[in-house]
């Protein structure tokens, strides 16, 4: 299956600034989906990403605060803006795996302390 | 409303049990179910993959079955080891929609 490379594992931001997230994909895949896992709760979905179309944002997610950028099929970026306490999470990208049995193959997540 | 339950929201058992971890959703028309494992800040590790039509995957020690009727799919662990240590989320995949509902998870430890 897919393989994914994500980074920064963890970062520590402060207060206003804004963060980028990359994750590289192993092989070329049509959609990439962002995750964010806030503490002690479940992962919910931010967006999907198509290589050449915007991003679909699910309820409650907005580009603004979440722009995400898919140059290619094996590439993506996700940017927390203006971040504020509030956004300090685990986020995690994700993609369908092309192994036996499909299924869904996950980034190694970052981990974002916002002070 | 699309959910997904996960029962119990935490575990500790002595090393060597066998346990069962339960994971239950509300629509039956799903494509999929599958498990994963989660360590301390980090990201998810799949473990299995139960495709609609199946009723169970195995690997290795662990054993995940579904029963699409009842909205409930069980994760099945033999002979626990504190490297199994973790939280575990099921996450459903209907058939309408392209992402994954996740449970909340079970947070599991094991005790040497």
């Amino acid at each position: 299956s897919a393989v994914i490379s994500q980074k920064p594992s963890r970062d520590i931001c402060q207060r206003g600034t804004s963060l980028t997230i990359q994750c590289q994909v192993d092989s070329q895949v049509t959609m990439m989906f962002w995750y964010r896992q806030q503490p002690g709760q479940s992962l919910t979905l931010i967006a999907t990403a198509n290589q050449g179309s915007e991003a679909t944002y699910e309820s409650g997610f907005v580009i603004d605060k979440f722009p995400i950028s898919r140059p290619n099929l094996t590439f993506s970026t996700l940017t927390v803006s203006n971040m504020s306490p509030e956004d300090s999470s685990i986020y995690l990208c994700s993609v369908e795996a092309t192994g036996l049995g499909y299924g869904y193959t996950f980034g190694s997540g970052t981990r974002l302390t916002v002070v | 409303k699309q959910e997904v339950t996960q029962i119990p929201a935490a575990l500790s058992v002595p090393e060597g049990e066998n346990l069962v971890l339960n994971c239950s959703f509300t629509d039956s028309a799903i494509y999929n179910l599958q498990w994963f494992r989660q360590d301390p800040g980090k990201g998810l590790t799949s473990l299995l993959l139960i495709q609609s039509s199946q009723r169970e995957q195995t690997s290795g020690r662990l054993n995940a079955s579904l029963d699409k009727s009842s909205g409930r799919s069980t994760l099945y662990i033999a002979a626990s080891q504190p490297g199994d240590s973790a939280t575990y989320l099921c996450a459903v995949h209907y058939n309408y929609g392209q992402n994954f509902v996740f449970g909340p998870g079970t947070r599991l430890s094991v005790l040497p």
